[in-house]
């Protein structure tokens, strides 16, 4: 069985322009959580979805959005890129509503370069 | 603000000696706490986990250890082996939040 997969796992966008990041969850997970993780610090979290509805929500600007589908398969997208949101983003599957824990698994992330 | 924090950014072991890597949390509405591990170009990894009724859980060679006291959560490693050479992180959860600390690196030598 696959693990968590994000796609693309490299990528450089243009300051002002707008990006979309994919995660595919573990089967039979519901819950995919966002987290941003800046070089040399710990992951901060965006967002977490849950059976398609967003149930927590980090410390993020308006510019950060995300959404669930139906496969419970998750985007995130971030709008009118600044140097600062260079950063890997990581996607977490979970079969439950909890955030973390034993059944929470972590993709190898997408790293994101802004120009 | 409250945030979750590290004591030591490194930490360096000989092999087969134990290790302890510590992390201080400000928030007492934390009812969750979990210690991740981050091998490089790879997405953090479950260790282990505790709830905030309890103040010690044991895995295999890892302890958690909880002071609500002092609001300190403790990461020890038995018998410290290379391939536990990593960054490790802590993080609390709370009401459908959660926060990481900034890391700390476990280095193993031979």
């Amino acid at each position: 069985d696959a693990g968590v997969t994000q796609s693309p796992t490299h990528l450089i966008k243009t300051r002002g322009q707008q990006v979309t990041l994919r995660c595919s969850p573990i089967s039979g997970h519901k819950s995919v959580s966002w987290y941003q993780q800046v070089l040399g610090q710990g992951p901060q979290f965006i967002f977490q979805y849950y059976e398609k509805e967003e149930r927590g929500r980090g410390n993020f600007p308006d510019r950060f959005s995300a959404r669930q589908f139906p496969n419970y398969s998750s985007e995130l997208n971030v709008n009118a890129l600044l140097l600062g949101d260079s950063a890997l983003y990581l996607c977490a599957s979970s079969p439950s509503s909890l955030i973390g824990g034993t059944e929470a698994f972590f993709g190898q992330g997408t790293r994101l370069t802004v120009v | 603000g409250e945030s979750v924090g590290l004591h030591l950014p490194t930490l360096s072991v000989q092999e087969g000696d134990n290790s302890i890597i510590n992390c201080a949390y400000s928030n007492s509405a934390s009812d969750y706490f979990i210690w991740y591990k981050q091998e490089s170009g790879k997405g953090p990894q479950f260790i282990i986990d505790i709830r905030s009724n309890m103040d010690k859980r044991q895995g295999q060679r890892v302890t958690v250890l909880l002071n609500k006291t002092v609001k300190h959560l403790s990461l020890q490693i038995a018998a410290t082996q290379p391939g536990d050479s990593a960054v490790y992180f802590c993080a609390e959860s709370w009401d459908n939040d959660m926060r990481f600390g900034a890391g700390t690196r476990l280095t193993v030598k031979p």
